[in-house]
């Protein structure tokens, strides 16, 4: 069972926008803003799209954007596309003696 | 730009040892960065195993750390992962990882291309 929970799928069509749920605790995601989201495509190894929360690395198109509330952190895709279809798992620092822990991915069906 | 790739046994027996290592290339090991392993079973999600900073630091993920030892070799530029007494759940794609830590910042970038390593007699 993995430290963070993620919904197992979510699905859009092409153009519209989704959101990916990421919830940890009060240990993790609710004390650090140190949230990151990785897209995996299969075959593949995890890209990373967005890091300390909201922070896109250079190259990350801008359709991709993160936040946090509480103990919950999201990621959000606008203007779907085809391409985007992959596995997301979000990443939190969890303290020094747990450190790192992942959340269990979310399968991004396009319609 | 810095690029990583895992290397080892494709195959281990049960109770053995699982060995790999990472060759870093495009950049130093010894830069201001952590270099971390992380594993994924077929099908499954995401697993943190652990890291090590060019000074020799480590740090390990609870659930593994009395079968984890990471290493550092700054003259080959690249860093090992060993992992003791596998069983068949041992069985994933391992993946290196550059990890950018600091007080206010963490983050995998860039990930090797993963290593399959099945445990099985």
């Amino acid at each position: 069972q993995s430290a963070l929970t993620q919904p197992a799928s979510v699905s859009g069509s092409p153009g519209q926008s989704i959101t990916i749920s990421c919830t940890g605790t009060s240990s993790d995601v609710g004390s650090y803003n140190l949230v990151s989201w990785y897209q995996q495509h299969p075959g593949k190894a995890p890209k990373l799209m967005i890091y300390e929360g909201s922070k896109r690395p250079s190259g990350v198109s801008n359709r991709f954007s993160g936040s946090k509330s509480g103990n919950t952190a999201s990621l959000t895709i606008s203007g779907l596309q085809a391409e985007d279809e992959a596995d997301y798992y979000c990443c939190s620092y969890a303290g020094s003696s747990t450190d790192v822990v992942f959340g269990g991915g979310t399968k991004l069906t396009v319609l | 730009q810095v690029q990583l790739q895992e290397s080892g046994p494709g195959l281990v027996k049960p109770s053995g040892t699982l060995s790999l290592t990472c060759a870093v290339s495009g950049g130093s090991i010894s830069s201001s960065n952590w270099w971390s392993w992380v594993r994924q079973p077929p099908g499954k999600g995401l697993e943190w195993i652990g890291e090590i900073y060019h000074s020799g630091s480590t740090n390990y993920n609870p659930s593994l750390k009395s079968r984890v030892t990471i290493s550092v070799d700054k003259s080959k530029n690249q860093f090992s992962l060993k992992l003791s007494s596998v069983t068949a759940a041992d069985t994933a794609v391992y993946y290196c990882a550059r990890d950018v830590r600091g007080y206010d910042s963490l983050r995998f970038d860039p990930w090797g291309q993963g290593t399959l390593v099945t445990v099985s007699s």
